[in-house]
């Protein structure tokens, strides 16, 4: 167990519909990843946030946002859903304060998100 | 567990035998390597990392060779165990790009 934890494990959801990820941080870690893991195209870095705020920005579409709040959890939204964005979705955090350093990531067990 | 990677390479070795990972990777500014171990329907998890300036480490039962010339990393396992059976991410840093970029992954059939 990583101490990471995300929710939901599973989500299935129609094409043009909005949903919310969560993310909870191992205590301490004030950066929080997201990353999107699909066949095709392998393990994607989405964005980071550190202590609420952004600080690097991968492959993210605009139809996809994240915040982090106050308490440190993250949640990534993702709307107007197509069938490509189905995936699975993880969640990582580390101690790091600066942009992806080589502080270690620890990932979450991930939501598959199933879009139809 | 889900299965990442229909067509991700596949190596199967004999329980006990040492396994060899390879990766390459493109960015010749990568300053810093990470190989990552997915089981099924689980998150990667770390394994072990090795920075440029380095071209060898070791730990528990894995070494991590980097070869800067030629852009290439390999994972070694040695006396593998069922419990290795998983999927192999490399994924390279560079710190001017902010974000790490993880390689295809290779999944390690043990055989019993």
């Amino acid at each position: 167990d990583s101490g990471v934890t995300q929710t939901p494990k599973h989500l299935i959801t129609a094409t043009g519909q909005r949903v919310t990820l969560r993310c909870s941080p191992r205590s301490g870690d004030l950066s929080v990843y997201w990353y999107q893991q699909s066949l095709d195209q392998g393990l994607q870095f989405l964005i980071q946030y550190y202590n609420g705020e952004e600080r690097a920005k991968g492959n993210i579409l605009e139809r996809f946002s994240a915040q982090q709040f106050p308490d440190l959890h993250s949640e990534l939204n993702l709307s107007s859903l197509e069938l490509g964005d189905s995936a699975l979705y993880f969640c990582a955090s580390s101690v790091s304060s600066a942009r992806p350093s080589t502080d270690t990531q620890y990932f979450g067990p991930g939501t598959r998100l199933t879009v139809l | 567990g889900e299965s990442v990677g229909l067509h991700l390479p596949t190596l199967s070795v004999q329980e006990g035998d040492n396994s060899i990972i390879n990766c390459a990777y493109s960015n010749s500014a990568s300053d810093y390597f990470i190989w990552y171990k997915q089981e099924s329907g689980k998150g990667p998890q770390f394994i072990i990392d090795i920075r440029s300036n380095m071209d060898k480490r070791q730990g528990q039962r894995v070494t991590v060779l980097l070869n800067k010339t030629v852009k290439h990393l390999s994972l070694q396992i040695a006396a593998t165990q069922p419990g290795d059976s998983a999927v192999y991410f490399c994924a390279d840093l560079d710190t001017g790009r902010r974000a790490l970029t993880f390689g295809s992954g290779t999944r390690l059939q043990v055989q019993p």
